[in-house]
């Protein structure tokens, strides 16, 4: 099992911009999520799913939009890209206990956004 | 919302020493989740811990949850341990699915 793949692992943006940032697991997993960390921020979370066909906002949304058509995978993307987006961007996925808890979270290795 | 601090935010030792770090927050939780982020970024889920005690290898934690704080342990502290610890937490009666970090602490061990 690949896990939580995440694609590019590194980008360089101008301002202005766009782009889309792909996560894929192979877990079937029903909650997946983007954070962003920025330096001595941990980590914040953008937007989440907990499930196929639907999205929520997460504590730092604006900016960005995501997509979740098919279970496996969350798509990230940014419409017009400015330098406040630079930072590292992770996916991660979850499932749901037999206490509708979560599970361990399980991240991908991240991708690093400059946006000049 | 909820508050999740964790201390020291800082912590330098020597190759065998050992450590706790500590994960405060301020409502009930579900759960507790404490996570490795090694030199390279990568993130590894060390502990799924909403109460009690759990131990894995040299590192063990423990959450008391009616406290609302939770401990990681880290025993004869090597320099592969280096790296930054967070706590996360899932705020009983929030909306399934969000997850709370603290800021973690960066841990150097020196050889």
């Amino acid at each position: 099992n690949a896990g939580v793949t995440q694609t590019p692992k590194f980008r360089v943006l101008k301002t202005g911009q766009s782009m889309t940032l792909l996560c894929a697991q192979d877990m079937n997993h029903e909650y997946m999520y983007w954070y962003r960390q920025d330096p001595g921020m941990g980590l914040r979370l953008i937007h989440y799913s907990v499930g196929e066909g639907t999205t929520a906002k997460g504590e730092v949304p604006d900016g960005y939009n995501v997509s979740r058509l098919k279970k496996q995978n969350f798509l990230l993307g940014l419409e017009s890209a400015a330098p406040s987006q630079t930072s590292v961007y992770f996916c991660a996925s979850s499932y749901v206990d037999s206490f509708s808890y979560n599970s361990p979270l399980h991240f991908g290795n991240g991708t690093r956004l400059t946006v000049t | 919302g909820i508050q999740v601090e964790q201390s020291p935010p800082d912590l330098i030792l020597q190759e065998g020493a050992n450590s706790t770090l500590r994960c405060n927050f301020s409502d009930s939780v579900n759960n507790l989740q404490w996570f490795h982020q090694n030199p390279w970024g990568q993130l590894i889920n060390l502990f799924y811990i909403p109460s009690g005690t759990k131990q894995n290898g040299r590192l063990s934690a423990t959450t008391v949850a009616t406290e609302r704080y939770s401990l990681l342990y880290i025993s004869s502290s090597q320099t592969t341990d280096s790296g930054v610890y967070f706590c996360a937490v899932d705020v009983r009666g929030s909306t399934l699915g969000r997850l709370y970090f603290g800021r973690g602490t960066q841990l150097t061990v020196w050889p």
